[in-house]
């Protein structure tokens, strides 16, 4: 596609439900990030793969949530047992590479509700 | 620590104003610094970016900002705003050094009043 695809765009999951959020990057892009966005706050950023290679997850809340990007394109943001306080937007940007000369291209986000 | 400050969460403004949207941030070292901002139901697109150089950096859809380093300040500006310009807005920093990860404000509703 032309830009970051995110899925499912809403999701409703009871506390202590499992959910996946699907990030599809732009073609190409080395880089790829994951961002919480509470509601009314700016994002906070969660983990970074460059590649398949997961190089800091030092913004990942608890151990509970779990990302990966196995082949190096498509990543997958992992919440277990979700809790309340995961209610936000889940964003996921790419980069054609790492530099900071390159922009980051932000996807729509998952809007993620736990009730 | 860094941080980023957007020193005012809502700022309304009659269409064909101009408008400074407010940004500093508190780190001791070089940072890159940006403006995105986030129309309703969209995701975040880049207004502008400084990384070194010219310390007055244009952006798309008429916006500047200016990177003040003794007043630590990157303040967003435009002067004559449009009802297209209401959205959100997020000023945001990368550490020199850094996983390359942004750091980002709380954020400014900016609201164009007919």
């Amino acid at each position: 596609g032309a830009g970051v695809s995110q899925s499912p765009r809403y999701k409703v999951a009871k506390r202590g439900q499992d959910v996946a959020l699907r990030c599809d990057p732009i073609s190409g892009h080395v880089s790829l990030f994951w961002y919480q966005q509470a509601l009314g706050q700016g994002p906070e950023f969660l983990t970074y793969f460059q590649n398949e290679a997961q190089l800091d997850k030092s913004g990942l809340p608890s151990d509970r949530f779990f990302a990966e990007r196995p082949e190096g394109s498509v990543s997958t943001l992992k919440i277990q047992r979700t809790q309340q306080e995961d209610s936000a937007v889940y964003l996921c940007a790419s980069s054609l590479l790492g530099g900071m000369n390159t922009e980051a291209f932000f996807g729509q986000g998952t809007r993620l509700t736990v009730v | 620590a860094q941080s980023v400050t957007q020193l005012d969460s809502q700022v309304p403004v009659f269409e064909e104003a101009p408008v400074e949207l407010r940004c500093n941030y508190s780190s001791s070292v070089s940072v890159y610094l940006f403006w995105y901002v986030q129309y309703p139901n969209q995701g975040l697109q880049l207004l502008l970016k400084y990384l070194s150089g010219s310390t007055l950096v244009k952006g798309i859809n008429g916006f500047e900002a200016e990177f003040n380093k003794s007043q630590t300040s990157f303040h967003l500006r435009k002067p004559s705003v449009h009802i297209s310009d209401t959205a959100e807005y997020f000023c945001a920093v990368i550490l020199s050094g850094s996983a390359r990860q942004l750091t980002f404000g709380s954020g400014t509703q900016l609201t164009v009043l007919p």
